[in-house]
């Protein structure tokens, strides 16, 4: 069965400085992979997903994320953390097991610091 | 135009009650989901319809009765209310194994 691991449960960045949220996630076949962005109060927003292809894909809000297939991961960055940032960010795995599935990570929560 | 609207936003109730949670989508998707959001924030799948087809159903009580009445509406009843049925839930449209759209949440607390 398909599992995400969100390794860090909340982190803290400065403002300006550089992110990387873990997401590690098992499934034998090639995942569809996601990763989603909750606001306080709000539902979640898709920032970005691996199909297939270039491992390293481009989503909206200046984040990016890098497939590794040898080291089951589907990590998130962004390179200057803007206050706005703080929010909780979902990896996920999709699969299509008798109707299309996502499994969510636990979520890692992100304090931007002035 | 909001693409995934669900009402009531808010929904306080006593344990024993019967309640609803309706949702719409006008993005003309095909599936749609209802998530349970626990207080750890973590994300949990009940529900998903396909062209009103019930297509995944998870370990959920069958309290819950989700319904499809066409495919731009999945409504969730509750029988029976209980407190850890305190949560926030989610519905969700997608097409196919595209991204899914978020509607805002229905804060659910039972007393």
């Amino acid at each position: 069965a398909q599992s995400v691991t969100q390794p860090d449960i909340h982190i803290t960045v400065s403002e300006g400085a550089s992110l990387e949220l873990r997401c590690n996630y098992s499934y034998g076949a090639t995942p569809y992979l996601f990763w989603y962005v909750q606001s306080p109060g709000q539902g979640l927003q898709l920032l970005l997903k691996y199909f297939s292809g270039d491992t390293l894909v481009q989503g909206i809000k200046g984040f990016e994320a890098e497939f590794k297939r040898s080291q089951s991961s589907f990590n998130l960055r962004k390179p200057s953390v803007h206050w706005s940032d703080a929010a909780e960010y979902f990896c996920a795995v999709g699969a299509n097991t008798g109707g299309f599935k996502t499994i969510f990570g636990a979520g890692t929560r992100l304090f931007v610091k002035a | 135009d909001t693409a995934v609207s669900q009402t009531p936003k808010y929904l306080v109730t006593q344990m024993g009650n019967d309640k609803s949670i309706k949702c719409e989508q006008n993005l003309g998707h095909d599936t749609m989901y209802w998530y349970k959001q626990d207080s750890k924030k973590f994300l949990k799948i009940m529900f998903s319809y396909n062209n009103k087809e019930l297509i995944i159903n998870e370990t959920v009580p069958n309290r819950f009765s989700p319904k499809s009445p066409d495919k731009a509406h999945l409504n969730l009843h509750i029988n029976s209310l209980e407190l850890g049925d305190s949560a926030v839930y989610f519905c969700a449209s997608s097409q196919d194994v595209e991204e899914q759209f978020f509607g805002p949440g229905t804060r659910l607390t039972v007393l």
